[in-house]
């Protein structure tokens, strides 16, 4: 079993749609959790951090992380063309930061 | 303020060969980790470095090496290249790095070896 879960998609949504992009982890130590956006031959973006639970707004982003079921979860409001991208999931605690393996996203006009 | 720079952005070798990877972190940030992303594979972290001292490594062979200077740049080297090395290789600063809580992690835009 991966210490990060991530279901690889694709993700294909109507423009104006709400994403939901999820993530499970195994290791309850894990302290703080990110999510990455990265567009093609681009290196990862960093677009939200959290080492809580809870939810996190950004704009039209949401993270949201629930330590009790070790779920994390990534919420994008009115999704754009421009969101189109892969996004990453990452945890991780004392040593180590671990990603998921991407979901692709692609929203359509 | 500039973000991480990575160089070369490109790199073509063949099996056998060597090859070296720089990373340059954002200014103040001490912690610089290396990663290979692979279609099959995803993120593998393969080590870090905080104050020019390895702290972390992944599960990769001793072929994979790095270090880190004084001014926190880093290089990471592979030896006796493999064609299964092909991948893009991204190097991500931090202010903490991960052995004490890692703050934001910030990448670069990679460096792509292709291996033949």
């Amino acid at each position: 079993q991966k210490e990060v879960e991530q279901d690889p998609g694709p993700l294909s949504v109507p423009e104006g749609a709400i994403v939901s992009l999820n993530c499970t982890y195994s290791n309850s130590a894990f302290q703080y959790f990110m999510w990455y956006r990265q567009y093609s031959r681009k290196g990862p973006e960093l677009l939200m951090y959290t080492y809580s639970s809870g939810n996190k707004e950004d704009g039209r982003f949401t993270a949201q992380v629930d330590k009790s079921s070790k779920y994390i979860s990534l919420f994008i409001r009115d999704s754009q063309p421009s969101d189109s991208a892969t996004y990453l999931c990452a945890t991780g605690g004392y040593n180590k930061l671990i990603f998921g393996a991407g979901t692709r996203l692609a929203v359509h006009p | 303020k500039a973000g991480v720079t990575q160089t070369p952005r490109y790199l073509i070798k063949t099996r056998g060969q060597q090859v070296t990877l720089s990373c340059s972190p954002i200014s103040g940030h001490r912690s610089v980790s290396w990663y290979q992303q692979t279609p099959g594979q995803g993120l593998q972290f393969l080590f870090e470095y905080f104050s020019e001292t390895q702290r972390n490594k992944g599960n990769f062979p001793g072929r994979f090496s790095g270090r880190q200077f004084s001014n926190s740049r880093s290089e990471m080297n592979v030896s006796t290249l493999e064609l299964g090395d092909s991948a893009l290789y991204l190097c991500a600063s931090s202010l903490a790095g991960i052995a004490t809580g890692v703050t934001e992690a910030f990448f670069g835009q990679g460096t792509r070896l292709t291996v033949v």
